[in-house]
């Protein structure tokens, strides 16, 4: 079990740049979460994978964003035409199953937007 | 809908003191409720949880916090602080829905020696 692994864990890149972070997840869980968090806030909700199907996606993910997670392992998270806005950390978690299920984060991915 | 609640979005205690973080959910089903703990620049690890099991639940790092429903909180503590324990905690309710977690605004928590 080597944990949720992040990549890069730094990004620094233009507005109007695209951007994609991928996550490989502890391998035999299930279940992969994506998380936002600005400075000084929770994280909160961004979508989360069953093995390889997006089953729900939070009104955050604005049509910029998208998530994938095509062989069930790893997942991707790309934000297309990046604005300051984005600029936060973006955490990836994965569990083996539904609520009552701990989730394992990653170190995350720190955005900045210039 | 489900939230949480933290009080005290900074907290101070001296090393050796009680520590107390104070979290309130509101949930109109019986709640899954986690702890969690981030220092600087990294990602979350869990302290505990409360699956309805036992109402007091232990966690790592000395770590314990109490389920009371009629009261709808779930207050960390710990009963002597140390430098070490400086960091920022969550409280979260994982939703039915799915099983998203859904945060509090998180507590601060600093150690004086």
């Amino acid at each position: 079990d080597t944990g949720v692994s992040q990549d890069p864990r730094h990004k620094i890149t233009k507005r109007g740049q695209n951007v994609t972070f991928r996550c490989d997840p502890i391998s035999e869980h299930n279940r992969l979460y994506w998380y936002r968090q600005t400075l000084g806030q929770g994280p909160e909700f961004l979508t989360y994978f069953q093995n390889e199907a997006q089953l729900e996606k939070s009104r955050l993910l604005s049509d910029r964003f998208s998530a994938e997670r095509p062989k069930g392992s790893f997942s991707t998270l790309e934000i297309q035409r990046t604005e300051q806005g984005d600029s936060a950390m973006y955490l990836c978690a994965s569990s083996l199953g539904g609520p009552s299920y701990e989730q394992y984060f990653g170190p995350g991915t720190r955005l900045t937007v210039t | 809908a489900q939230s949480v609640t933290q009080l005290g979005s900074h907290v101070s205690v001296s090393e050796g003191a009680l520590v107390l973080l104070r979290c309130n959910y509101s949930s109109s089903v019986p709640p899954y409720l986690f702890w969690y703990v981030q220092y600087p620049n990294q990602g979350l690890q869990l302290l505990l949880k409360y699956t309805s099991a036992a109402t007091l639940v232990k966690g790592i790092n000395g770590f314990e916090a109490e389920f009371k429903k009629s009261e709808t909180s779930f207050h960390l503590t710990k009963p002597s602080a140390h430098m070490s324990d400086a960091a920022e905690y969550f409280c979260a309710v994982s939703s039915y829905q799915g099983g998203k977690l859904i945060f509090g605004q998180g507590t601060e928590l600093s150690v004086k020696p």
